[in-house]
């Protein structure tokens, strides 16, 4: 089945770490996008990506760092320069055919 | 990009029509509105879109005013499992598609009463 694989569904940080969110999608979606969710907040936009190779920011960039060297693929970083990383992390995806925008199931990130 | 404003929150008794708000007055003539609802802790399902006419599928129907600076999302008949946080966005055309930034507000988390 086509869709959407975020990973790991955990994940734990320490001080002065950086860490790597996974986002791959076989749904052959050109654009990806990265959202941070903190309790009881809606989503806000870190990363967006439209095509390989090329990527933007979105409102929250800062501590953050992406890569599109795959269509499929589209790794977060969360750098040591994110003072407050605990957050729940979604990953999105659309195709320039296809009207609707397909989510993974996250990735919890919690700081040690 | 256009804005959308939603209540913070609402409540429907369980078996009632829900009617969810959403204001988009700064919308341009090539955006559409989505709405997307939230369960804890998962991913945003999708759930309808429109342009300019209602819209029904067999989750929901959508309303959109004729000035299409705002819509209501209905729930027929809400159930328990409808409880969620619902999101209403403003997208461009597909034709516009290659630079779309995709935001989201804080959405409306609806309550459903037994």
């Amino acid at each position: 089945d086509g869709g959407i694989t975020q990973s790991p569904k955990y994940l734990f940080r320490k001080e002065g770490q950086n860490v790597t969110l996974s986002c791959e999608q076989n749904l052959n979606h050109d654009a990806m996008y990265w959202y941070r969710q903190d309790p009881g907040q809606g989503l806000r936009l870190i990363y967006y990506s439209q095509i390989v190779n090329d990527f933007q920011k979105g409102d929250i960039a800062e501590g953050y760092s992406v890569s599109r060297e795959k269509k499929e693929s589209f790794p977060l970083t969360v750098t040591s320069a994110q003072k407050n990383p605990t957050a729940f992390y979604l990953c999105a995806s659309i195709g320039s055919t296809n009207e609707k925008l397909f989510f993974g199931s996250g990735t919890q990130l919690s700081v040690l | 990009d256009a804005k959308t404003t939603q209540p913070p929150s609402m409540d429907c008794a369980e078996g009632r029509a829900a009617n969810l708000p959403c204001n988009h007055s700064t919308i341009s003539g090539n955006e559409y509105v989505y709405w997307y609802r939230q369960i804890h802790s998962q991913g945003p399902q999708y759930i309808i879109h429109g342009l300019k006419n209602n819209e029904t599928n067999e989750m929901a129907s959508l309303i959109i005013t004729e000035d299409r600076k705002s819509s209501t999302l209905i729930l027929p008949h809400a159930t328990l499992r409808d409880t969620a946080v619902y999101y209403c966005i403003v997208r461009a055309h597909l034709s516009n598609f290659g630079n779309e930034k995709l935001t989201f507000g804080t959405g409306t988390r609806l309550t459903i009463i037994p």
